[in-house]
């Protein structure tokens, strides 16, 4: 059974940081592109930033660019999410998720939820 | 960037009832995804690459369209239906866009 369990979220001050984490079981991890997708509170989906199978391409959207670095580790089936100079418009629940063929999300985890705010 | 807007915003439909849920890109797409998100939930990946269900789909749900133009479908509404759906592009990337969903109810 495909699970991704993310971690590390909560409050933290505005212009701080924080570093999420993913733990992936039931595939091989190293096989998928993995990306995080987040939510703010009663609002929509926003893509966050993909990473392809070996860590060397990352791609992010404007808004998190410069300041949120994706990574992977795939001896420990893991993804991350380093957060820097975080602003309140970064508070949101966070998903990790598996990309498949043309950029689809076929499993997410649970979410995380991170409040920038001082 | 490919802007996707969703209409409607929400609706409520009855049981039995046929919904059709629309994303208008605002430049050509090869494809679109559809994601369901039920309240306090993640969202699940609910048809791919334009018209193909996701594994567990009911078959009432179909997908369609091209260009700039795509649309879900339910073809007999169902109490477990209701749900805010969301499209999603990945044609042309970066950035993936989604689009600002539309909230299903039960009427």
């Amino acid at each position: 059974e495909v699970q991704l369990v993310e971690s590390g979220g909560g409050l933290v001050q505005p212009g701080r940081s924080l570093k999420l984490s993913c733990a992936a079981s039931g595939f091989t991890f190293s096989n998928y592109y993995m990306a995080w997708v987040r939510q703010a509170p009663k609002k929509g989906l926003e893509w966050v930033a993909t990473i392809s199978t070996s860590g060397s391409r990352t791609y992010y959207p404007d808004s998190v660019k410069g300041r949120f670095t994706i990574s992977r580790d795939n001896a420990k089936s893991s993804l991350y999410l380093q957060m820097n100079s975080l602003k309140s418009e970064d508070t949101a629940t966070y998903y990790c998720a598996r990309g498949q063929y043309r950029y689809n999300y076929d499993y997410w985890g649970q979410g995380v939820m991170v409040t920038v705010s001082s | 960037e490919i802007v996707l807007t969703q209409s409607p915003t929400t609706m409520a439909a009855s049981p039995g009832e046929k919904v059709t849920l629309t994303c208008r890109a605002s430049s050509s797409v090869s494809y679109m995804h559809w994601y369901q998100q039920r309240s306090g939930t993640s969202p699940k990946l609910w048809i791919y690459e334009t018209s193909k269900l996701a594994s567990g789909v009911p078959n009432r749900f179909s997908g369609s369209g091209s260009g700039t133009s795509y649309s879900l479908t339910i073809n007999s509404m169902e109490t477990e239906d209701a749900a805010t759906y969301y499209c999603q592009q990945g044609s042309s990337y970066p950035p993936i866009t989604f689009g600002s969903g539309t909230k299903l109810e039960i009427k």
